[in-house]
């Protein structure tokens, strides 16, 4: 098992650009979560997904879309990338509870 | 609303230091509680949970007991290692996790 795995795991855009990241599992689950992670903040939920075809909104949505055509997969849109944007993402997928990590994405806007 | 805070760090220890993390919680009703660690260049992972009141986690050395009464969850570990340098979350869990800031221990040589 590949377990969560994300691509890419760099990436610098310059502002105004779009780009996905896309998260995969491999492990069945029905849930799944996009956080951002900057210094002294935590990690924060974007968006998440409670199944195939849904996603909902979690604490800082703005300037993200998600989709979730598949069940393995959680994709995550920037359409006009900002500098505020520039931050550690990482996907995660649940069971029972407990949340599984992808190894994350470094992005940065200039 | 419900949230969760913990000792801001960073902190850095000795081989063989006690370490103690602290963590309170606000919340409606009794989540279920995690201790997250995330080490250097990683994601997190799942380090205890407990998920009623008086439960005690433990894993590799840690422990982590709910406590309804002073609404905590500290984490604690009697003899730290090099290798337990990270940054540890403490998280509770209503239909999401929310997450603390994140502590960041190094233990040296």
């Amino acid at each position: 098992n590949a377990g969560v795995t994300q691509t890419p795991k760099f990436r610098v855009l310059k502002t105004g650009q779009s780009m996905t990241l896309l998260c995969a599992q491999d492990m069945n689950h029905e849930y799944m979560y996009w956080y951002r992670q900057d210094p002294g903040m935590g990690l924060r939920l974007i968006h998440y997904s409670v199944g195939e075809g849904t996603t909902a909104k979690g604490e800082v949505p703005d300037g993200y879309n998600v989709s979730r055509l598949k069940k393995q997969n959680f994709l995550l849109g920037l359409e006009s990338a900002a500098p505020s944007q520039t931050s550690v993402y990482f996907c995660a997928s649940s069971y029972r509870h407990e949340q599984f990590f992808g190894p994350g994405t470094r992005l940065t806007v200039l | 609303g419900n949230s969760v805070t913990q000792m801001e760090g960073p902190v850095t220890l000795s081989e063989e230091a006690f370490l103690t993390i602290n963590c309170t919680y606000t919340a409606t009703g009794y989540p279920s509680l995690f201790w997250y660690v995330q080490y250097p260049g990683e994601g997190l992972q799942l380090l205890l949970k407990a998920t009623k009141a008086d439960d005690k986690g433990s894993n590799k050395g840690f422990e982590a007991t709910y406590r309804k009464e002073t609404t905590s969850f500290h984490l604690e570990k009697g003899s730290v290692q090099v290798s337990d340098s990270a940054v540890y979350f403490c998280a509770y869990d209503d239909y999401k996790l929310s997450f603390g800031a994140g502590t960041t221990v190094t233990v040296r040589a």
